[in-house]
């Protein structure tokens, strides 16, 4: 168990339609971080934040959107939702130690667009 | 810019053979060396990482990757394979410069043959 919490575990919808994962970093991390898996693309990074503040940001589509709150959980927003966008995603948060960087992954949340 | 090439999207072993899994990296700085495990339906679980140091790396399970500056190569070893080792490996690198980016390899399927 990373510490890390994702929900839901599945999802399931239709195209068009808006759904919001969440996640909850582990106790002490600031960074969260949200990748998207799937077969054709494997693990890409989508977004990080940082106590709050967007701090980077990967291949991110504009229909998708994220924010960190005060109490440090993250939401994932993905709107107009297409076939392509059935994938697992990840949450994960971080620690930072002696200059190094180590993230911890949550268990993911399948979603599955029909 | 960085990079992570991992060789071989599949690898089988018979059990109790030796596991090699190999990595390669490209990196303008001195990397963060990192390699994660996801078994079925789970998400990533970190095994070992490498920031600077001793170059041979052990991490959790038996497992032990080797830095080689000369090669660009982070190779995963282990001795003697068991049938929980079946799962799908990722390597990873990073960097101090650029903590926050890290930058996933295509990952490489590992099957043991009973």
């Amino acid at each position: 168990d990373s510490g890390v919490t994702q929900t839901p575990k599945h999802l399931i919808t239709a195209t068009g339609q808006r759904v919001t994962l969440r996640c909850s970093p582990r106790s002490g991390d600031l960074s969260v971080y949200w990748y998207q898996q799937s077969l054709d693309q494997g693990l890409q990074f989508l977004i990080q934040y940082y106590n709050g503040e967007e701090r980077a940001k990967g291949n991110i589509l504009e229909r998708f959107s994220a924010q960190q709150f005060p109490d440090l959980h993250s939401e994932l927003n993905l709107s107009s939702l297409e076939l392509g966008d059935s994938a697992l995603y990840f949450c994960a948060s971080s620690s930072r130690s002696g200059g190094l960087e180590t993230q911890y992954f949550g268990p993911g949340t399948r979603l599955l667009v029909l | 810019a960085q990079s992570v090439t991992q060789l071989g999207s599949h690898v089988s072993v018979s059990e109790g053979a030796l596991v090699l899994l190999r990595c390669n990296y490209s990196s303008s700085v001195p990397p963060y060396l990192f390699w994660y495990v996801q078994y079925p339906n789970q998400g990533l679980q970190l095994l070992l990482k490498y920031t600077t140091g001793a170059t041979l790396v052990k991490g959790i399970n038996g497992f032990e990757a080797e830095f080689k500056k000369s090669e660009t190569s982070f190779h995963l070893t282990k001795p003697s394979a068991h049938m929980s080792d079946a799962a799908e490996y990722f390597c990873a690198v990073s960097s101090y410069s650029s903590a926050s980016k890290i930058i996933f390899g295509s990952g490489t399927r590992l099957s043991i043959r009973p």
